[in-house]
């Protein structure tokens, strides 16, 4: 059965802190990994799309990574911001799954000033 | 300009009504999508149709039926609600069904069955 995991569930840092988000993954047979943000009562925002033969992909103060081997997507924020407070969501797409996204539980950030 | 739009925004009903949650993407995507958000905030996919053409059925209760009159809407019809069927329900579109692109999602409807 193809999983998607987030762990922690919550994590709290001060401001200014460099933090990192880790998603883990079943499947080897990943095609991509899509991280989004989504804010209270709010959708989602797509942060970044990492391909499979891709190892990490960058926006602003924002880098992916993924390992298929390990199973493996780490989501790196840097020098936090308040602002970033938000749940961060992984999702992962397979092979023969007809692009459908399979979710982690997220990561409830909270930075604090 | 909206990309992804959802009809309402909250629902509020009570047990053994049927309502609909409409969606609309403006981004000439062919493939539009369903989740569900349950309390826990976890998201599944329910359906998916690609070009008005159902490709993705999840293991959905049959009380809730997916309609799509063009490619550019995506409609949710649930009968005879229960109370289990209170969530967040997000629509998504992407160009196509090939893995490799990203999907967009619409800013979700709130459901609270009563």
């Amino acid at each position: 059965k193809q999983e998607v995991t987030q762990i922690p569930a919550a994590l709290s840092v001060p401001e200014g802190e460099n933090l990192v988000l880790n998603c883990s993954f079943t499947d080897s047979a990943i095609y991509n990994l899509q991280w989004f943000r989504q804010d209270p009562g709010k959708g989602l925002t797509s942060l970044l799309l990492i391909q499979s033969s891709q190892r990490e992909q960058t926006s602003g103060r924002l880098n992916a990574s993924l390992d298929k081997s390990s199973g493996r997507s780490t989501l790196y924020i840097a020098a936090s911001q308040p602002g970033d407070s938000a749940t961060y969501l992984c999702a992962a797409r397979f092979y023969n799954q007809g692009g459908k996204l399979i979710f982690g539980q997220g990561t409830e950030l909270s930075v604090k000033p | 300009d909206t990309a992804v739009s959802q009809t309402p925004k909250y629902l509020v009903t009570q047990m053994g009504n049927d309502k609909s949650i409409k969606c609309e993407q403006n981004l000439g995507h062919d493939t539009m999508y369903w989740y569900k958000q349950d309390s826990k905030k976890f998201l599944k996919i329910m359906f998916s149709y690609n070009n008005k053409e159902l490709i993705i059925n999840e293991t959905v209760p049959n009380r809730f039926s997916p309609k799509s009159p063009d490619k550019a809407h995506l409609n949710l019809h649930i009968n005879s609600l229960e109370l289990g069927d209170s969530a967040v329900y997000f629509c998504a579109s992407s160009l196509g069904t090939r893995s490799a692109l990203e999907q967009y999602f619409g800013p979700g409807t709130r459901l609270t069955v009563t």
